[in-house]
């Protein structure tokens, strides 16, 4: 079975200041790894994603996440937020054997950027 | 820009009406998904498919069925709407293999009353 945890359900941050959004998985198998963005009144965006090779995966609008499979992790940061950019974002696993071949999504993590 | 509709965005029905939520794809993707997303935000894998005349059910249970008559076509159809039912309706499609990313609808808003 997979999993996937969001550890902040909300992360207020003001303008031009860094953000991490947290996330951790687990999973029996090797797993894949994304990060959506949803505007409000919208569907799902995807921002980045891990397959394989290097650990550190660069995005759109300047968000980039780290893997770790060591401790599990898929967080994403942005050195510096803008206004646009408060959303909601989801951190989601597949995996190749997992007999669930569907996203799972952790439960979310609200961004709001504040002037 | 992903290719991937669905309709009505917005939807309010009264108690025990049947109705049916469109999603279509014109990016030839055999896996296709819906997701029920609470007020808190989290998403619920209700419904999946691999490809025409496969259907499954997801994580969570739902009164809902679909249907997957053709590649590009995946409703979904409430036979009597209950307000237990109200809740936003995400459908999204991927290629068939695990390591690609799904695309996502501008989903259905249901409220029932």
């Amino acid at each position: 079975a997979q999993s996937v945890t969001q550890l902040d359900s909300q992360v207020p941050v003001f303008e031009e200041a860094p953000v991490e959004l947290r996330c951790n998985y687990s999973s029996s198998v090797s797993v894949y790894l994304f990060w959506y963005v949803q505007y409000p009144n919208q569907g799902l965006q995807l921002l980045l994603k891990y397959l394989s090779g290097s650990t550190l995966v660069k995005g759109i609008n300047g968000f980039e996440a780290e893997f770790n499979k060591s401790q599990t992790s898929f967080h994403l940061r942005k050195p510096s937020v803008h206004i646009s950019d408060t959303a909601e974002y989801f951190c989601a696993v597949s995996g190749y054997y997992t007999g669930r071949r569907a996203l799972t999504f952790g439960s979310g993590t609200r961004l709001q950027v504040q002037p | 820009e992903a290719d991937i509709y669905q309709t009505p965005r917005y939807l309010v029905i009264g108690t025990g009406k049947k109705i049916t939520l469109e999603c279509s794809q014109t990016m030839g993707h055999d896996k296709m998904y819906w997701y029920q997303q609470d007020p808190g935000m989290e998403l619920h894998l209700i419904h999946y498919s691999y490809g025409v005349n496969s259907t499954e059910k997801g994580d969570l249970s739902s009164e809902s069925t679909v249907s997957r008559i053709r590649t590009e076509h995946f409703p979904l159809t409430l036979e009597s709407a209950r307000p237990s039912h109200t809740s936003q309706y995400l459908c999204a499609s991927s290629e068939s293999m695990a390591n690609t990313e799904a695309f996502f609808g501008q989903g259905t808003r249901l409220t029932v009353v």
